[in-house]
């Protein structure tokens, strides 16, 4: 099993640019999450999934869309970057509810 | 909204002592208690979590307890090691499926 697989692992965008971060898992879980991380402040939760067609806001959830057609595959859309999307992303994935849940190895995002 | 409060923000400790990591959380529903070690330029990990029907819970240098009542709960590592130096966050679950993290704890182990 590869677990869950992010791409790509660095980015540089340009102010108002667009681009999707990808995210799949092959241990067939149900719940998905996207954070993202910057210096000093942990991880805040930007989107998540319980499930196929479900969605719900996280935390930190304006200027992000995301979508679930899929169990395996859980991208983040940014549609107009901004400087302040600076950051770490990491999606991960986990079973079901109060299980562990497993981490990408992370994309490193910096807008310009 | 719900959130979790994680102290301190740095800690250093001599090799061989233990380290102590405590959190706060507002949801009441929370019954699920994640920690994770993320080491420099890597994912974060699971490295013990406990559920909100068990008081305290251990794997070998690492415990963590829950006070359910005072909404607290900590991370302790004894005898700790180089290999312990991370940094270690802790997360709740929410009443809708959320897992909400701390800041962080930066754990320095000095030789």
């Amino acid at each position: 099993n590869a677990g869950v697989t992010q791409t790509p692992k660095f980015r540089i965008l340009k102010i108002g640019q667009s681009m999707t971060l990808q995210c799949t898992q092959d241990m067939n879980h149900n719940y998905m999450y996207w954070y993202r991380q910057d210096p000093g402040m942990g991880l805040k939760l930007i989107y998540y999934s319980v499930g196929a067609g479900i969605t719900d806001k996280g935390e930190v959830p304006n200027g992000y869309n995301v979508s679930r057609s899929t169990t395996e595959d859980f991208p983040l859309r940014l549609e107009l970057a901004a400087p302040s999307q600076t950051s770490v992303y990491f999606c991960a994935s986990s079973y079901g509810r109060n299980t562990e849940a497993f981490f990408g190895q992370g994309t490193r995002l910096t807008v310009v | 909204g719900e959130n979790v409060e994680q102290h301190p923000s740095t800690l250093s400790v001599q090799e061989g002592d233990s380290a102590v990591i405590k959190c706060t959380y507002s949801d009441s529903a929370s019954n699920y208690f994640p920690w994770y070690k993320q080491e420099l330029g890597k994912r974060p990990q699971l490295i013990i979590d406990i559920r909100s029907n068990v008081g305290e819970k251990k794997d070998q240098r690492i415990a963590v307890t829950l006070n359910k009542t005072a909404k607290h709960f900590s991370l302790h590592i004894t005898e700790t090691q180089p290999e312990d130096s991370a940094v270690y966050f802790c997360a709740a679950s929410t009443w809708d499926d959320k897992i909400i993290f701390g800041k962080g704890t930066r754990l320095h182990i000095l030789p």
